[in-house]
């Protein structure tokens, strides 16, 4: 069974200063590893996705995420936090070439203060 | 934006009534989802398709049914709703190209609050 852990369900940044978001994952078979943000009423938007290839993803908003298979993690990083980075941030796990099912983590919202 | 509708976008009911909910997309997706998200929670997955008439359970489908007739809707339904059912529904949408699986796309939610 697939599964994702968040550490931090919040975390708090100053405007400027460098987002680190954790994600761990679980996973039998090679994954497919995703984020998503979700601004406050809105649905889910991808931000970026690993699936083969390059360990090191860049995504919108200027967002990148390194696939560390050594460490199962898929952390999320911005240099510069901006006001408008303010949201919650799910990691997602699926398997490669099976099921197109997703498992989420529990979210971390981010506050980026002035 | 993938083009995906979900109504109603709110709903207040009571306990005991059946409810059903709805997911329209226009992308001609084969695999349809249904998730519930509660705070501490993430995303659970209720139910999804693979393909009209092709349905399987996810994590939480106790309590939910779901149907798809066409290939651009997907009804979820709760036969007898419980205040525990309350929460924010969100339907999304993928597709297998070339053997890859892509990202999902959601709509936009529906709030249900169950009296």
């Amino acid at each position: 069974a697939q599964s994702v852990t968040q550490l931090g369900s919040h975390v708090s940044v100053s405007e400027g200063a460098l987002v680190l978001l954790r994600c761990n994952y679980s996973s039998s078979v090679p994954p497919y590893l995703f984020w998503y943000v979700q601004y406050p009423n809105q649905g889910l938007q991808l931000l970026l996705k690993y699936t083969t290839g390059a360990t090191l993803v860049k995504g919108i908003n200027g967002f990148e995420a390194e696939f560390k298979k050594s460490e199962t993690s898929f952390h999320l990083t911005k240099p510069s936090a901006h006001m408008s980075d303010a949201a919650e941030y799910f990691c997602a796990v699926s398997s490669q070439g099976g099921s197109e099912k997703l498992v989420f983590g529990k979210g971390t919202k981010l506050t980026v203060n002035p | 934006d993938a083009g995906i509708t979900q109504s109603p976008r709110h709903k207040v009911t009571e306990t005991g009534t059946p409810v059903t909910l709805r997911c329209h997309q226009t992308e001609n997706h084969r695999y349809m989802y249904w998730y519930r998200q509660d705070p501490g929670h993430g995303l659970r997955l209720i139910h999804y398709s693979y393909g009209v008439k092709d349905t399987d359970k996810g994590e939480v489908s106790d309590g939910y049914s779901v149907s798809r007739s066409k290939t651009e809707d997907f009804l979820l339904t709760l036969e007898s709703a419980t205040s525990s059912q309350t929460s924010v529904y969100f339907c999304a949408i993928s597709e297998v190209d070339r053997g890859f699986s892509q990202p999902q796309h959601f709509g936009d939610g529906t709030r249900l609050s169950i009296l």
